[in-house]
C-alpha cells in the first residue's frame, strides 16, 4: 500500500516564477492538507482540499492556489516567487468523516523548493 | 487561536537511557487532539502517537509514552531505551475537534542519541 507521495523532491526557480507542486494521498484516503516547512521551523498550514474544495485556509497570499482532482490527488501553485517561500512543502492525507473528527495526518516527503 | 510551544530546541540522550520532551499548548476548546511526529534527516513526518484529550488514559506505542495533564495543557513524550534511530526533530502539534483537520505544530525539539 503506497504511502502519501510527492512530486518532484526537489526544485530550483527564480523569483518572480511560478511553480506546481503534486501530492497523491495515502490510498483509501479523500482529504489533502498542504503546509509550508522554513528551515528550522514547524510546519505551517497552507490549505486542505476535500472534494475538489478549498475547505480551509491558513494565513497565505492569494499567491498560493490549489487543486484537487477527483482521484484525490492535489496541487500546490504559488505564483510570483519570492525568495521567502523557499521551504519544504509537505502534503498531508487523511480521511474526512463527518462523524469522525481527529484524524491522524500522514506526510509525504516533501518537495524542497530553492528561490533564487 | 490555538498555540503550542516545544521549550527544548536541542536534547541529548544516550543509547538506552531515557528522555522526555516537553510540550505546552493554549486552547479554549474542551476537546481535541494532540500528536507527536518525528521527523528525521530524510525529512519524512511520521506520526509517533497521538492523544485524545476526551481519554484520561495516557497514550503508549511499544518504547513512546506520552504524559498528558490536561488541567496544565501539558503533553510531554516520553522515550525509553532510546535507540540511535531516534535521533530526529520531534514536533508536537495540535488539532482542534471542530470539524477541520488543521495541525498546528510547535517549532520542534531535535533530539540526539549518541552510543
Amino acid at each position: 500500500d503506497a504511502g502519501v507521495t510527492q512530486s518532484p523532491t526537489h526544485l530550483i526557480k527564480t523569483r518572480g516564477q511560478q511553480v506546481t507542486l503534486r501530492c497523491s494521498p495515502k490510498s483509501g484516503h479523500d482529504t489533502v492538507s498542504w503546509y509550508q516547512q522554513a528551515l528550522g521551523q514547524g510546519p505551517q498550514f497552507i490549505f486542505q482540499y476535500y472534494e475538489e474544495e478549498e475547505r480551509q485556509r491558513g494565513n497565505f497570499p492569494d499567491r498560493f492556489s490549489g487543486h484537487q482532482f477527483p482521484n484525490y490527488s492535489s496541487e500546490l501553485n504559488v505564483n510570483a516567487l519570492l525568495l521567502g517561500d523557499s521551504a519544504l512543502y509537505l502534503c498531508a492525507s487523511s480521511s474526512s468523516d463527518r462523524y469522525s473528527m481527529g484524524e491522524t495526518q500522514y506526510f509525504g516527503p516533501g518537495t524542497r523548493l530553492l528561490v533564487l | 487561536a490555538q498555540t503550542v510551544t516545544q521549550s527544548q530546541p536541542e536534547m541529548s540522550v544516550q543509547e538506552a537511557e531515557t528522555v522526555t520532551l516537553s510540550c505546552t499548548y493554549d486552547t479554549s476548546e474542551n476537546n481535541y487532539y494532540l500528536f507527536w511526529y518525528k521527523q528525521p534527516p530524510s525529512r519524512q513526518m511520521i506520526l509517533v502517537i497521538r492523544q485524545e484529550a476526551y481519554k484520561q488514559q495516557n497514550a503508549t506505542e511499544n518504547r513512546f509514552s506520552v504524559n498528558f495533564q490536561k488541567a496544565a495543557k501539558s503533553f510531554s513524550l516520553k522515550i525509553s531505551d532510546s535507540q540511535l534511530g531516534d535521533t530526529a526533530m520531534y514536533f508536537c502539534a495540535f488539532m482542534t475537534d471542530t470539524g477541520f483537520q488543521k495541525l498546528v505544530f510547535g517549532t520542534g525539539t531535535r533530539l540526539l542519541v549518541s552510543p
